[in-house]
């Protein structure tokens, strides 16, 4: 079956520019993931949603950051007024269910899109 | 909060020699504990997971990792490298504390595989 995926692959914009990066998590999965991956770092949590509520952006770095997920599928980061320090990979990941019971359902994660900001 | 901490950003190993990278966390509350691989320009595969029970797991690929409460540690290895691992690794813990759980992963170790 298809995994996450997330599109585009890469995205090179000037400073300034505002993007939208997309992610479509497997079918069914309830919890989104927003991470982003600075070059020789690990990926940094930015925000959760499960369906479509976003129940945590603490990570978000600022509020030139905003994600959504409005029919609680497809999720859209979207980063205003871009600066160089918000090239990164960004990775997305989806998992079946919110971890509860003392189970844990494992995040899938989808291939990242590269950031580039100039 | 919780912390992960990758020591040696860079490991060599040979062909075929033990494989054995370093993880070490703290967390306020029992955590759960994974390890990642991510080859280049890919997104992240889970190689194995603790979360209760057997403190020894093992994963795919022939890795596997113990988990240590005493020394909060969860390294990972493996018997005989293969140049197929060279990649790079993370470490990473969560808590199901509400709110989802998110993943707090360590900087990575880079695992080259010579022959």
């Amino acid at each position: 079956g298809a995994g996450v995926s997330q599109s585009p692959r890469y995205k090179v914009a000037k400073r300034g520019q505002d993007v939208a990066l997309r992610c479509d998590p497997i079918s069914g999965h309830v919890s989104l993931f927003w991470y982003q991956q600075a070059l020789g770092q690990g990926p940094e949590f930015l925000t959760y949603f499960q369906n479509e509520a976003q129940l945590d952006k603490s990570g978000l770095p600022s509020d030139r950051f905003f994600a959504e997920r409005p029919e609680g599928s497809v999720s859209t980061l979207k980063i205003q007024r871009t600066q160089q320090e918000d090239s990164a990979v960004y990775l997305c990941a989806s998992s079946l269910v919110r971890g509860s019971g003392g189970i844990y359902n494992e995040q899938f994660f989808g291939p990242g899109t590269r950031l580039t900001v100039l | 909060a919780q912390s992960v901490t990758q020591l040696g950003s860079h490991v060599s190993v040979s062909e075929g020699a033990l494989v054995l990278l370093r993880c070490n966390y703290s967390s306020s509350v029992p955590p759960y504990l994974f390890w990642y691989v991510q080859y280049p320009n890919q997104g992240l595969q889970l190689l194995l997971k603790y979360t209760t029970g057997a403190t020894l797991v093992k994963g795919i690929n022939g890795f596997e990792a113990e988990f240590k409460k005493s020394e909060t540690s969860f390294h990972l290895t493996k018997p005989s490298a293969h140049m197929s691992d060279a990649a790079e690794y993370f470490c990473a813990v969560s808590l199901l504390t509400g709110g989802g759980n998110k993943l707090t992963f360590g900087t990575g170790t880079q695992l080259k595989v010579e022959l």
